[in-house]
Formats: structure tokens, sequence, C-alpha cells
């Protein structure tokens, strides 16, 4: 079974960036395909990149090309992602997310509890 | 880039009836659907994937039909805690998987 725990709430000021954790237990990042998904309040399901086993590379949504990484650190088994030049429309709750395993397709059966960001001068 | 468009937005239907979702992509994408469920202040939790396989644990209410361009979520007696709004997720490729924007689903 797969956990993913996210890191705590940010409060960042415009032209700022956030970095948010996502530590799997149950498996290793190796196994998995470690995704993004955001939602802004009242608003829906927005992806915004992932791991793409097929290629070996983290592939990002084109409205985020340039102000997001996705990095994985595999000692630790802890995913990070980091949006730079932030702005008030990137308030929204960020979530982790990942399949049963890494060649599975990207859907996601296995969530973080998300991680509110508000960006508000 | 291939949109998903799902309908209605919202309905509303009393206990006991059967409830359909629609949700169509703007070109076919086999049968690389996944359908969420996300009721307020919680996770979204997986239903369907590959458009009609139910995830474990899902009640046997819920089911997911469809391939190419039309997809249905079919939830066949309605339930107080189905309760939620429902998404649709196309992933036959990472550059672009795309969320339908959901439909929100009350009891009359």
């Amino acid at each position: 079974q797969v956990q993913l725990v996210q890191s705590g709430a940010e409060v960042k000021k415009p032209g700022a960036s956030v970095k948010v954790s996502c530590k799997v237990s149950g498996y290793t990042l190796t196994e998995l395909s470690m995704h993004w998904v955001r939602q802004a309040p009242g608003k829906g399901l927005e992806w915004m990149g992932g791991f793409d086993p097929e290629d070996g590379e983290t592939i990002y949504a084109q409205k985020f090309q340039g102000r997001v990484t996705m990095t994985e650190d595999t000692s630790t088994d802890t995913a990070y992602m980091e949006l730079s030049s932030l702005r008030s429309e990137d308030t929204a709750v960020y979530y982790c997310a990942t399949g049963p395993h890494r060649y599975s397709g990207s859907y996601y059966n296995y969530w973080g509890q998300g991680t509110l960001v508000t960006v508000s001068s | 880039d291939i949109q998903m468009t799902q309908s209605p937005s919202s309905l509303s239907a009393s206990v006991g009836d059967r409830v359909t979702i629609t949700c169509r992509a703007s070109q076919g994408i086999s049968n690389y659907l996944a359908w969420y469920q996300q009721k307020p202040g919680k996770v979204p939790k997986l239903l369907i994937y590959a458009a009609s396989t139910l995830q474990s644990g899902v009640p046997s209410r819920f089911s997911g039909s469809g391939s190419g361009t039309d997809f249905t979520l079919t939830i066949s007696s309605l339930q107080p805690e189905d309760v939620a709004t429902y998404y649709c997720q196309k992933y036959n490729s990472a550059p672009s998987i795309t969320f339908g924007q959901g439909t929100r689903l009350e009891i009359k």
C-alpha cells in the first residue's frame, strides 16, 4: 500500500517560489511514476506534470513550462514540486498522485493529502 | 491538445435513481479514460480506469463504458453518500493529461 505525505501549507508573496514535498512510503519512488495535480479554490483538477516512464523524463504541462520543476530524491523516496514566479492565480491545493506501479499508466489511485499554497501580498 | 468535455456540469437526482455522466474527447483516446469522485474538502478518489475497470473497493453500483471519444459513468442506484463532484481524465499520453471540468451531483 502506497502512502503519500505532503509538506504543510505555505503562504507566499507574488513573485516568490514554493517547493512542496511528497514523501512516499510502502513503495520506493523508482517503482512509481509521480505526478502533480492542482486545484484552485472552487475549481476543477489541473494536471501539472509528472514522470513519463517511457522516456525516463519528467513531462510538464505546457501551461507551466519554464515555471515548474519536479524532482525526486530516491535516497529518501521524496518527490518535490517547485513553482516559481508565483501569482495570485497559483493559489491552490497541490497534490502529488501516482498509479499502482511505474508503468500502469497515468491514472491515480494514490494521492497525497494536498498542500494549500496561498499567494498573497 | 485533446479536450475533455463533461456533461452535465451539475445534476440533481433522487436516491435510487440511475445516474449517467458523459465525457467526450475531442479526438479518439482508445480506452485511456479514468473517473474520479471528489467529496467536498476531500482528496479525489479513483473509481474507474481503462474506461470500464472498477477500482478495487469501489461499490459495484458504479460502472464505466465507452471507447474512442465517448464515455459514460453510471451509478445504477444513487445513494446519499454519492454526493460529490465527478471528473473524467484522459491519460493516453503524458504530455497532455487532461481532466474534464467536473460534474456536481446532488440529491434531490
